[in-house]
């Protein structure tokens, strides 16, 4: 069975910091997906990240993928308030669109 | 392009009723999955349709059950509500071949609690 392990789970932090979560999964698997979830939102897509190596960046977050380690991590620069969420790392099972999700990382960005 | 449509947003239902909520993904994609979130739980997968086909089912009781039509619409049924129903359901919608990268495209999602 494939489980998908975040963490941190809750991150407070200031503005204009750097961070990094950490997405483990069990099993392998051909894609890796983050998103964003603002309260009471849906899911926006982040990054797919598709290969062993893959690095992925838009604006201040980057997201890497390690297909040996079975981990990706999803880095933060600069952290700004409107960065504040919950981020999801997802892998795709049998690369058949269904996803295994982390629990999520809830960040918290203070001014 | 018009995004995933969910419909209703909300929804109140008691114990013991049954709901259907539907999806309508972004057009000419024909690849819909459903997912349910809840605190305890967090994000669970529900199933996968293609071409009117289910692919792929979580791991849910028979009273969640699903379907999708030839425009790519799908709707899910959740029959004998249970308390534990209570959850953010969401869409998503996958493009086909070329344009696939893989990625996901969810819906605003449809908000149902059981009392």
């Amino acid at each position: 069975e494939l489980k998908v392990e975040q963490n941190p789970l809750f991150l407070s932090m200031q503005e204009g910091k750097n961070y990094t979560i950490y997405c483990n999964y069990s099993t392998t698997s051909d894609r890796l997906y983050w998103y964003r979830q603002d309260p009471g939102k849906s899911l926006e897509s982040l990054f797919v990240l598709l290969s062993n190596g893959a690095v992925k960046q838009e604006g201040r977050l980057m997201a890497s993928l390690d297909t040996k380690a079975r981990l990706s991590t999803l880095h933060i620069t600069a952290a700004v308030h409107d960065l504040s969420a919950t981020y999801f790392c997802a892998v795709d099972w049998h690369s058949n669109y269904q996803l295994i999700w982390g629990a999520g990382t809830k960040l918290i960005i203070k001014p | 392009k018009a995004g995933v449509t969910q419909t209703p947003r909300y929804l109140i239902k008691t114990r013991g009723q049954q709901v259907t909520l539907s999806c309508s993904p972004i057009s000419g994609h024909r690849s819909v999955s459903w997912y349910q979130q809840t605190p305890g739980q967090g994000l669970q997968f529900l199933f996968e349709y293609f071409s009117e086909t289910q692919r792929n089912k979580g791991n849910f009781p028979g009273r969640f059950s699903g379907r999708q039509f030839s425009n790519s619409r799908s709707e899910m049924n959740v029959s004998t509500l249970e308390l534990g129903d209570s959850a953010l359901y969401l869409c998503a919608s996958v493009p086909n071949d070329r344009e696939n990268t893989g990625e996901l495209f969810f819906g605003e999602g449809s908000r149902l609690t059981v009392l």
